[in-house]
């Protein structure tokens, strides 16, 4: 079946270095969306992509959506220890299936 | 406010012993899920539920059991738990299940089945 495949697993950054995550997928997305979870909290929405190459930034977070539609990435300029937490992406299939990353846990040092 | 609450938020039990964890939300949602959540495993999804009266299997079912009566209430039961059900619970919702629509979740339950 349909599979989103998260890298890395873990990251761990000085405070001000930069951080990326990716997902990927063998088959054409129709959708992505990012979520961030707070060490002892639960998953909140952050940003949904759905179009070719679509980038959007929310402060310091820059979302792509890859032009085939097969990847996308979260990256963080200049990390702060508030940007601690573990990073999923989410994809609904085509038969309305969703379809999560694994995550990526993002440790920063001060 | 809007929100997802599950009840409760931490619970300790014995192997047999059934349980009931609930979910409500009050933002008229119809998609209602609930997740697992195991170190390295990320979220898997349990049950889902499009609607009233519809609900379906997730990816790993096996040992649970939902109801959707109600539209704002989803519970998640676990008729004779076992140790391999450690683990920490979230629900989530959705105003339905299409692609542009982010989920909600609930602030968790961690069960410890000793």
């Amino acid at each position: 079946g349909q599979q989103v495949m998260q890298i890395p697993q873990y990251q761990h950054v000085q405070e001000g270095e930069d951080f990326t995550t990716y997902c990927n997928s063998s088959t054409t997305l129709s959708n992505i969306q990012w979520y961030k979870q707070r060490p002892g909290g639960h998953p909140v929405f952050l940003i949904q992509l759905v179009k070719s190459g679509e980038v959007k930034k929310q402060k310091r977070l820059t979302f792509q959506f890859g032009e085939a539609k097969k990847n996308s990435s979260l990256h963080i300029t200049a990390t702060q220890t508030t940007d601690v937490g573990t990073y999923f992406c989410l994809h609904a299939g085509n038969n309305r299936k969703l379809i999560w990353g694994l995550g990526t846990s993002l440790a920063v040092n001060p | 406010e809007a929100q997802v609450t599950q009840n409760p938020r931490y619970l300790i039990t014995v192997t047999g012993k059934k349980l009931t964890v609930t979910c409500s939300q009050n933002m008229n949602h119809e998609y209602m899920s609930w997740y697992r959540q195991d170190p390295g495993l990320g979220l898997r999804q349990i049950y889902y539920s499009m609607n009233v009266e519809v609900t379906d299997k997730g990816d790993v079912p096996e040992g649970y059991k939902v109801s959707r009566k109600e539209k704002r209430n989803f519970p998640l039961i676990l008729e004779s738990p076992s140790p391999n059900q450690t683990s920490l619970y979230f629900c989530a919702s959705s105003l339905r299940a299409t692609i542009n629509q982010p989920q909600h979740f609930g602030d968790g339950t961690r069960l410890s089945i000793l």
